[in-house]
């Protein structure tokens, strides 16, 4: 599976959205980008995934460039409970994920 | 539909013993996936099963181990436990088959090896 490059912390101001780069550049053509996320001492939990079109559901929006080399996940409207470390994942199915470091995104009032 | 369970929640062990972990998936599930989590190391991979078959398995050593059973339970099992096994354990659940899907985790084991 491709290897994903994250920003390691963001902040955000409750209320506002929130923008969560990852980079790809080596994903192939039939990987997805998953993206998951884990508050403090909770199992992860699953946000959204997409394969090249963008995608949007009840909890976040994510927007893959036409290259597919990078991906922005989007919290429209960001609250303290979205205060949590954001994980991009790239994998042809879904299981067997890497995880890597993610991104601390801190939401503040 | 009742979310991914793992039990024991809490465990502590002594080192050289070994431990049992169980986790059930989420009613129509046929894949459990497990993962550790330390400070140290992140959310690494351990083993998939499918249909009561290991699918994929990640980089750890033999000591860990797996079974699915019937019913898509899943056990996984770490003999002679050593200081460096403390970590959170996450079972996650999916369909397990399609293209593409994702993965409820549980709420995880935690593992106290002294």
């Amino acid at each position: 599976d491709a290897k994903t490059t994250q920003p390691p912390s963001m902040d955000c101001a409750e209320g506002r959205a929130a923008n969560l780069p990852c980079n790809h550049s080596t994903i192939s053509g039939n990987e997805y980008v998953y993206w998951y996320r884990q508050i403090h001492s909770q199992g992860p939990q699953y946000i959204i995934h997409g394969l090249k079109n963008n995608e949007t559901n009840e909890m976040a929006s994510l927007i893959i460039t036409e290259d597919r080399k990078s991906s922005t996940l989007i919290l429209p409207h960001a609250t303290l409970r979205d205060t949590a470390v954001y994980y991009c994942i790239v994998s042809g199915s879904g299981y067997a994920l890497n995880f890597g470091k993610g991104t601390s995104l801190l939401v503040t009032p | 539909k009742a979310g991914v369970t793992q039990t024991p929640r809490y465990l502590i062990k002594t080192r050289g013993q070994q431990v049992t972990l169980s986790c059930s998936p989420i009613s129509g599930h046929r894949s459990v996936s497990w993962y550790q989590q330390t400070p140290g190391q992140g959310l690494q991979f351990l083993f998939e099963y499918f249909s009561e078959t290991q699918r994929n398995k990640g980089n750890f050593p033999g000591r860990f181990s797996g079974r699915q059973f019937s019913n898509s339970r899943s056990e996984m099992n770490v003999s002679t436990l050593e200081l460096g096994d403390s970590a959170l354990y996450l079972c996650a659940s999916s369909p397990g088959s399609g293209r593409s899907y994702e993965q409820y985790f549980g709420p995880g084991t935690r593992l106290t090896v002294t």
